[in-house]
């Protein structure tokens, strides 16, 4: 069954550093998302991607955070200077694109990112 | 005000019981969806149902069930004839709006404990 994949699993990086969080969305699934869950919290939705642009984003995501696709199958989260409190499971999801409402988002196993 | 509210932190049922989480959401959107995800120990995001806001049925997946009120505005999650590997934290989610491609908002989720 396909499934959506992300790496690292773990990633642990010093502030002020800058990560890249990697995700491979089903293959014909055209909307992508990350949400983050800080530890303990609920899941909260950051950006969402469509066509190459950025569809929906929230208050969480600022200039701090960038998406890209560079390529036919990987999208990324870019977080340019880590803090403390950017410590938490990031995870990826994709929908298909269609007119179909129940469009279910497809999460993957998340990165677990640790900024010391 | 909260979009969606999970009142109950934490739940025990004995294996083979039934047993009813509980969702309640807010919304002025006349079009809306409303998912349930199991997040195991291991931390992935697991999708089980979704009902849309015009489904006339309560949605059904095998031993889960959606209980759909909406003039109460409630989603409440029927896990029958619980098993051990249902322990869980389970969030409820809601999409605002027609089409499949908007954001997921979570409630903060139940924690399931299954005793034998």
């Amino acid at each position: 069954e396909p499934e959506v994949t992300q790496t690292p699993s773990h990633q642990v990086t010093q502030m002020g550093q800058e990560v890249i969080l990697r995700c491979v969305p089903i293959s014909n699934h055209l909307y992508f998302y990350w949400y983050r869950q800080i530890l303990g919290q609920k899941v909260e939705f950051l950006v969402s991607f469509y066509n190459n642009e950025i569809s929906e984003k929230s208050e969480i995501f600022d200039d701090q955070f960038s998406v890209e696709r560079p390529d036919g199958s990987n999208f990324t989260l870019k977080i340019r200077s880590t803090k403390l409190e950017d410590s938490a499971m990031y995870f990826c999801a994709s929908s298909e694109l269609g007119d179909r409402v129940t469009r279910e988002q497809y999460f993957g196993p998340g990165t677990r990112l640790t900024v010391t | 005000a909260q979009k969606i509210t999970q009142t109950q932190p934490g739940m025990f049922v004995q294996e083979k019981e039934a047993v009813t989480l509980d969702c309640t959401y807010d919304t002025s959107d006349p079009s809306y969806g409303l998912f349930w995800y199991k997040q195991p120990s291991s931390g992935e995001m697991i999708f089980l149902i979704y009902q849309g806001s015009y489904d006339q049925q309560n949605a059904t997946e095998g031993r889960y069930s959606l209980n759909f009120q909406k003039a109460r505005k409630s989603a409440n999650l029927v896990i029958s004839a619980s098993q051990l590997g249902d322990s869980a934290m389970y969030f409820c989610a809601m999409r605002e709006g027609p089409g499949g491609r908007r954001a997921l908002t979570f409630g903060s989720g139940t924690r399931l404990q299954v005793q034998p």
